[in-house]
């Protein structure tokens, strides 16, 4: 594929349901990261994969949220008894390197908008 | 939390004018990033910018980093109606996570 691609674009949901959304970065990229963006905000970090490691979660805000890649490639950010706080768009982004360096561009999928009810 | 500040939060011009945002931050960084996002193309990336950078140019983009007072600039000339979306201005504290600001909406007025 020619970018990041995120599915569902769109998720309703009842409180309390549980929801999971894919994402599928570009081929080859090492890093993944997760950002939750808020109606008028601008995107908040989540969490960050390099390969299957899941390096940093300090942006989750609560253990609800959880988020895996298995294989190193796809991704799923899973949201358990949503709440309406959770209503946000959810962003993936994939980056071709990790590591330390000071620049590694990341491409952005165009979202899931979850709307909790 | 995030750790840029743009101004304004919204920003109205006609066509072929020129718009402006500003953006601050906190802590010390590498580097500087704009991002795009309209609802057509999602989150874009426009310019990068380093530490040891004061301007950089990219087509109709103009983006100036005064380290000292933590502050940088996006200057977009010769508008269009195409430039109307969300700007935001991203730094990477660490090695990795973008911290991006609240954006600036632009809307050019044809």
């Amino acid at each position: 594929g020619a970018g990041v691609s995120q599915s569902p674009r769109y998720k309703v949901a009842k409180r309390g349901q549980d929801v999971a959304l894919r994402c599928d970065p570009i081929s080859g990229h090492v890093s993944l990261f997760w950002y939750q963006q808020a109606l008028g905000q601008g995107p908040e970090f989540l969490t960050y994969f390099q390969n299957e490691a899941q390096l940093d979660k300090s942006g989750l805000p609560s253990d609800r949220f959880f988020a895996e890649r298995p294989e190193g490639s796809v991704s799923t950010l899973k949201i358990q008894r949503t709440q309406q706080e959770d209503s946000a768009v959810y962003l993936c982004a994939s980056s071709l390197v990790g590591g330390g360096g000071s620049y590694n561009e990341q491409f952005f999928g165009p979202g899931t908008r979850l709307t909790v009810l | 939390s995030q750790q840029g500040e743009e101004d304004p939060q919204a920003l109205s011009i006609q066509e072929g004018e020129n718009a402006t945002m500003n953006c601050s931050y906190k802590t010390s960084i590498n580097n500087l990033q704009w991002y795009r996002q309209n609802s057509g193309r999602g989150l874009v990336h426009l310019i990068l910018i380093r530490s040891n950078e004061r301007e950089k140019h990219s087509g109709r983009l103009r983006v100036t980093l005064d380290t000292s007072k933590k502050s940088s600039s996006l200057l977009i000339t010769a508008s269009r109606a195409a430039d109307t979306a969300s700007y935001f201005c991203a730094t990477k504290p660490g090695a990795q996570k973008l911290v991006f600001g609240q954006g600036t909406r632009l809307t050019i007025n044809p």
